[in-house]
């Protein structure tokens, strides 16, 4: 069965880093990209960027650009999101998502999803 | 970057009447666009794809249309579980986009 499982919830300071594991299994996992999706609470879902394991290509919206990270480490299927020099609006449920590689252009619809990791940022 | 307006905000329906949920792209997406489910503490859920195909394991009374700016979602009979909020979102170019999303409640 195909399962992506994230890393537990985080308190985090302003000014702070924190990074966030994506584990997938039941699928090779070289064969699709992974999405990172935000939801503040009470609101809709932001999309944040994607990273390719297959080449380690990334996109990263311009609102996170220079603070946000994507990386792979295909030794144990597990994609990483890094958020650095947090704010009181990043404090959101972050899920992460599986998303075909499509022959040309963005990624396909997103038909798998982590539990979500809930970040907190607070003094 | 591609704005999604999903209208209503609010639909209020009672259990087996049909639903019919709105998202319209600021720019043409051809049929990239797909519809997810999300229930209260839950992850969302892919429902549709390419504006009319449904995913895997989900029941024939939803179904998508549209292609260019304006689709549509259909519930043709609402049961109990499908009250939850319903999103659209975007491939059709960078940035990917989600809709504001339309909250689907029992009246």
């Amino acid at each position: 069965q195909v399962h992506l499982v994230q890393s537990g919830a985080e308190v985090k300071m302003p000014g702070a880093s924190v990074k966030v594991s994506c584990k997938a299994s039941g699928y090779s996992f070289n064969t699709a990209g992974i999405i990172w999706v935000r939801q503040a609470p009470g609101q809709g879902l932001e999309w944040m960027g994607w990273i390719n394991p297959n080449n380690g290509n990334t996109y990263y919206i311009e609102n996170v650009q220079g603070r946000v990270t994507m990386t792979t480490d295909t030794s144990t299927s597990t994609v990483y999101m890094e958020v650095r020099s947090l704010r009181s609006d990043d404090t959101a449920m972050y899920y992460c998502a599986r998303a075909p590689v499509a022959k040309m252009g963005p990624p396909g619809a997103f038909d798998i999803w982590g539990q979500g990791t809930m970040v907190t940022v607070s003094s | 970057d591609i704005v999604l307006t999903q209208s209503p905000a609010t639909l209020s329906l009672s259990p087996g009447e049909r639903a019919t949920l709105s998202c319209r792209a600021s720019q043409g997406v051809s049929r990239y666009l797909a519809w997810y489910q999300q229930k209260p503490g839950q992850a969302p859920r892919l429902l549709i794809y390419d504006a009319s195909n449904r995913a895997t394991g989900i029941p024939g009374r939803f179904s998508g249309s549209g292609s260019g700016t304006d689709f549509t979602l259909t519930i043709s009979s609402l049961e109990p579980e499908d009250f939850a909020v319903y999103y659209c979102q975007q491939r059709g170019n960078w940035p990917l986009t989600f809709g504001g999303g339309t909250r689907v409640e029992i009246k």
